[in-house]
C-alpha cells in the first residue's frame, strides 16, 4: 500500500531564517507530488505540484520554492521566512495513471515564524 | 480563475440526525469532484468523489449529490455521530487535470 510522509511534524523559524520541509512516497512510482498550505481557518492553497523529477509548478508567487531531487521526493524550501509564511504545511499526492486525481494527504507540518 | 466555495462555514447538529454540507463551484467544465474530512492537525482524508457524469454517489453513511445546472455539490452524512465531527471540504479538478481547488471548509460539530 501506499504511504506519504512528511517531516518535521512541527516546527518554530525566526523570521529570515531558511526552511526545508521534506516528504516522501512510498508504494508508488512516477506520483504526482502536491504541496498545499491551509492558514488557520481557511481552506487548502496550492503552492506548488510536479508531474516528475524536476518538473515543478507554482501556483501562486511568493518566497518559496519546491523541488523535485528524485521520484518520490518533494521538498519545500525557503531562503528566507516571512512572518505571513505560518501555516499548516501538506504534502499529497495521486497516481498520475488515475482518472480522478484523488489526492492522499499527509500528516502535514505545522510551521510558526516568529 | 477557478473557485470553489461552501454555503455555511459551520453546522452544529444533533447526534443521529442527518447532516447536509453544500459546495458550489465556478467552472462549469468541472469534471471531477471530492470530499474529504479534516479532523484537527491531521490531514485531509478522503471521503468520496464523484465524476460529472453522476448525479449520485453513496458510501458508508455517506451520499454526494452533484447538481451540474446550478454547479452545485452537497455531501450527506446520514445518522452524524460524534466521530463525524471535523471540518469538511469539497475539492473540484483543475481545468488542467493537474491539482485540486478546495473551498475554505465547513466545521461540523455534532452534540449527544
Amino acid at each position: 500500500s501506499q504511504t506519504i510522509h512528511q517531516w518535521p511534524a512541527t516546527l518554530v523559524q525566526p523570521v529570515g531564517s531558511p526552511l526545508s520541509l521534506e516528504c516522501t512516497v512510498e508504494g508508488t512510482s512516477n506520483p504526482n507530488l502536491y504541496w498545499y498550505r491551509q492558514a488557520a481557518g481557511r481552506g487548502l492553497q496550492l503552492l506548488f505540484y510536479s508531474i516528475g523529477i524536476d518538473q515543478i509548478s507554482s501556483e501562486v508567487p511568493q518566497n518559496l520554492s519546491a523541488s523535485r531531487p528524485q521520484d518520490r521526493q518533494f521538498i519545500l524550501s525557503s531562503k528566507k521566512l516571512l512572518l505571513s509564511d505560518s501555516g499548516f504545511y501538506l504534502c499529497a499526492w495521486s497516481d498520475i495513471q488515475g482518472y480522478g486525481n484523488t489526492i492522499y494527504f499527509g500528516e502535514g507540518s505545522w510551521l510558526t515564524v516568529v | 480563475g477557478e473557485s470553489v466555495g461552501l454555503h455555511l462555514p459551520t453546522l452544529s447538529v444533533q447526534e443521529g440526525d442527518n447532516s447536509i454540507i453544500n459546495c458550489a463551484y465556478s467552472n462549469s467544465a468541472s469534471d471531477y469532484f471530492i470530499w474529504y474530512k479534516q479532523e484537527s492537525g491531521k490531514g485531509p482524508q478522503f471521503i468520496i468523489d464523484i465524476r460529472s457524469n453522476m448525479d449520485k454517489r453513496q458510501g458508508q453513511r455517506v451520499t454526494v449529490l452533484l447538481n451540474k445546472t446550478v454547479k452545485h455539490l452537497s455531501l450527506q452524512i446520514a445518522a452524524t455521530q460524534p466521530g463525524d465531527s471535523a471540518v469538511y471540504f469539497c475539492a473540484v479538478r483543475n481545468q488542467a487535470g493537474t491539482a485540486l481547488i478546495f473551498g475554505k471548509g465547513t466545521t461540523l460539530s455534532v452534540s449527544s
